[in-house]
């Protein structure tokens, strides 16, 4: 079975600064992918970005990079130059082979301040 | 229409009231997908629907019951629910079911559902 872990129920952080935002997985597939969405309070999920198992280089999307060690099972997201818009849950993913073993972590919710 | 919608966006029903949760995706994709997002707890995936063919049912109690007709179009039937029930139940896709570690689920904004 695969299990995230997001230890961060709640995070702040200053506007205009960075902050990273733990995950660490658990998984016995060797091919997997990372995701990491964003659910403001409107309730839609927004996908960030993505980093699959092989990938050699971190992932980076704009503003958004992953810090994936594989050694250590984590995949943190990173958001530099955060904004007021960046408040909301931030959700960890882990994607296995196949579509049922697509499993979240708790979330982390991030209240940027002015 | 683009992307992943839900209707209603909210609902409140009685626990004797039959009622359907509806997502459509116009994004051609094959897997559809059927979360709940309850308060204080990680999003639950509920079914997996991938070319109109149910492959997964996580132990969901047969109170809800999901129906995928065509790949665009799934739907989740509630009958006789609980208040412990009320939640946000989010839809998704993909475009493919295998290998989805390489395939990004899009998700629709939701139904809030209330059971009184």
């Amino acid at each position: 079975a695969q299990k995230i872990t997001q230890t961060q129920p709640g995070m702040f952080v200053q506007e205009k600064e960075a902050v990273t935002l733990d995950c660490t997985y658990d998984t016995s597939d060797p091919s997997y992918g990372l995701f990491w969405y964003k659910q403001p309070s409107s309730g839609e999920m927004i996908f960030l970005i993505y980093q699959g198992s092989y990938d050699q280089q971190n992932a980076t999307e704009g503003r958004y990079s992953l810090n994936f060690q594989k050694a250590r099972k984590s995949a943190n997201l990173v958001i530099s130059a955060s904004q007021l818009g960046d408040s909301a849950m931030y959700f960890c993913a882990i994607g296995g082979h196949y579509g049922q073993n697509f499993v979240f972590g708790p979330g982390t919710r991030l209240s940027v301040l002015p | 229409e683009t992307g992943v919608t839900q209707t209603p966006r909210h609902l409140v029903m009685g626990m004797t009231n039959k009622k359907s949760l509806k997502c459509e995706q116009h994004l051609g994709h094959n897997a559809m997908y059927w979360y709940k997002q309850s308060a204080k707890k990680p999003l639950e995936l509920m079914f997996v629907y991938s070319l109109e063919e149910r492959v997964e049912n996580n132990s969901v109690p047969s109170r809800f019951s999901p129906e995928c007709p065509n790949s665009s179009h799934l739907f989740l039937h509630l009958h006789t629910l609980q208040p412990e029930d009320s939640a946000l139940y989010l839809c998704a896709s993909s475009q493919e079911l295998v290998r989805v570690a390489y395939n990004e689920q899009f998700f629709g904004p939701g139904t809030r559902l209330t059971v009184l």
